[in-house]
Order: C-alpha cells, then sequence, then structure tokens
C-alpha cells in the first residue's frame, strides 16, 4: 500500500550543521509530497510541498526536491539554528485524494 | 485567519470511560479531518468530512469511535468506551478545496487513558 518511510532518529547536531532528513515513498501514482513540522506542544505545521517530479519545495531555509528516480523527498538545510529543534514528518497525497499519509516523524535537537 | 481550534488540550480518563473531543476548523473550510497520533508515530487519519458528510472513515474503529459535524462546521469526536491504547493526540484539521496545498492543523487534544 501507500506509505512513507523516514530516517531512524533522534537527529541530534549542533548548529550551524549541514542537515539532511531521509523521505522515501512508495512509488504508486503521482503523489504530492510534503513536509510538515511539528515544534514542542503545537500542532503540526506545514513547512513545504513538491506537486509533481523535480519540483523544489522551499521554505525558512529548508529545501526538499521531488525525485521521482528515487522515490524519494529528502529534507535540508545548510545551517541549522536552535531554533530548528522539532519533529519533522514526511507526508504523501495521492492524486484525486485528500488523505494525508505521513512517515513517523523525525525528532530533531540542535544544540548550541 | 483564526486558526483550527480545538479542546480541551488536555484530558485524562480511566479506561472504560468515555469522552468527546470538539473542533472548529477555519471559516469557510468545507473539509475536515480527524487523525490520531500515538508517541512516537506519523498521525493516522481517522475521519474524514466534506461539508456535514462522510468521505472516509475506513481506519475509525466504529465500535468505540464516533464522530459528527452538524450543519458542517463544527465536528466532535467521542470514544466510548476509552481502551489504554486510545492514549494518544487527536489533531483535527481542515482545508479548502482539495487540500493539495496542505491542511491548517490544530494544536490537538492529548488523551491520556490509566
Amino acid at each position: 500500500g501507500d506509505s512513507v518511510t523516514q530516517m531512524e532518529g533522534p537527529v541530534t547536531l549542533s548548529e550551524e550543521a549541514f542537515l539532511t532528513i531521509n523521505c522515501t515513498y512508495t512509488a504508486t501514482g503521482y503523489p504530492s509530497l510534503f513536509w510538515y513540522v511539528q515544534y514542542p506542544g503545537e500542532g503540526l505545521q506545514l513547512l513545504l510541498k513538491a506537486t509533481k517530479a523535480d519540483d523544489k519545495g522551499s521554505n525558512k531555509g529548508f529545501e526538499a526536491t521531488y525525485r521521482k528516480e528515487t522515490t524519494s523527498f529528502h529534507l535540508e538545510k545548510g545551517s541549522v539554528q536552535v531554533s530548528d529543534s522539532a519533529v519533522y514528518f514526511c507526508a504523501r497525497q495521492n492524486q484525486g485524494a485528500q488523505k494525508l499519509v505521513f512517515g513517523q516523524g523525525t525528532r530533531l535537537t540542535i544544540n548550541p | 485567519e483564526a486558526g483550527v481550534a480545538q479542546s480541551p488540550r488536555y484530558k485524562i480518563i480511566e479506561k472504560r470511560q468515555s469522552v468527546a473531543f470538539w473542533c472548529n476548523p477555519i471559516s469557510g473550510h468545507a473539509t475536515l479531518y480527524w487523525y490520531q497520533q500515538i508517541l512516537g508515530q506519523g498521525p493516522k487519519l481517522l475521519i474524514q468530512f466534506q461539508n456535514n458528510g462522510v468521505v472516509d472513515d475506513s481506519q475509525l474503529p466504529k465500535d468505540r469511535f464516533s464522530a459528527e459535524r452538524l450543519k458542517g462546521v463544527d465536528s466532535t469526536l467521542k470514544i466510548q468506551p476509552a481502551k489504554l491504547e486510545d492514549s494518544a493526540v487527536y489533531l483535527c484539521a481542515s482545508s479548502s478545496g482539495q487540500g493539495r496545498y496542505g491542511y491548517t492543523f490544530g494544536s490537538g487534544t492529548r488523551l491520556t487513558v490509566v
């Protein structure tokens, strides 16, 4: 069935380090892909999205490129900040559907 | 615009008791979702409403969970009777149209069943 797999957490980095959180999806159809972020005590917030192959989503210094050939949507940031500490979720949405299918989440902690 | 409102923020109940959660979506959003987020897992869709009709409730445990969206605005999710494994955060979200550009989530209700 449709699924999303994220890299296992937790991930701990120092401030200004380079971040990659891996996300792969099962290759059924042409889904839209999303990254959501959940800060402590808050609901999920949309971070970025891509709706077709080779699209690049970007926001707040984060980027992710929809790679159909590798069925991946890895999240990257060149220089992380302490305020980026949160749980990050990769999600897919099939064409014609509204339901989001989420990965298990990756907890990121940035130390000063 | 005001966000998705949920209440209560926290609830602790004993197993076999009943509990209800309330959600007020963003004004004008026709589609409303309830997701269950168990600790350490990603959110899982329980039920999706389009206006006041159910679109998808395939993962709702209907023997104990029920939901309604009267008048196509507010929604209530109920659990009766609760089990220990229902301990989770219950997230409400809303979207306009197809939701192809993401939803807006509420802050959630954290339920602990003891």
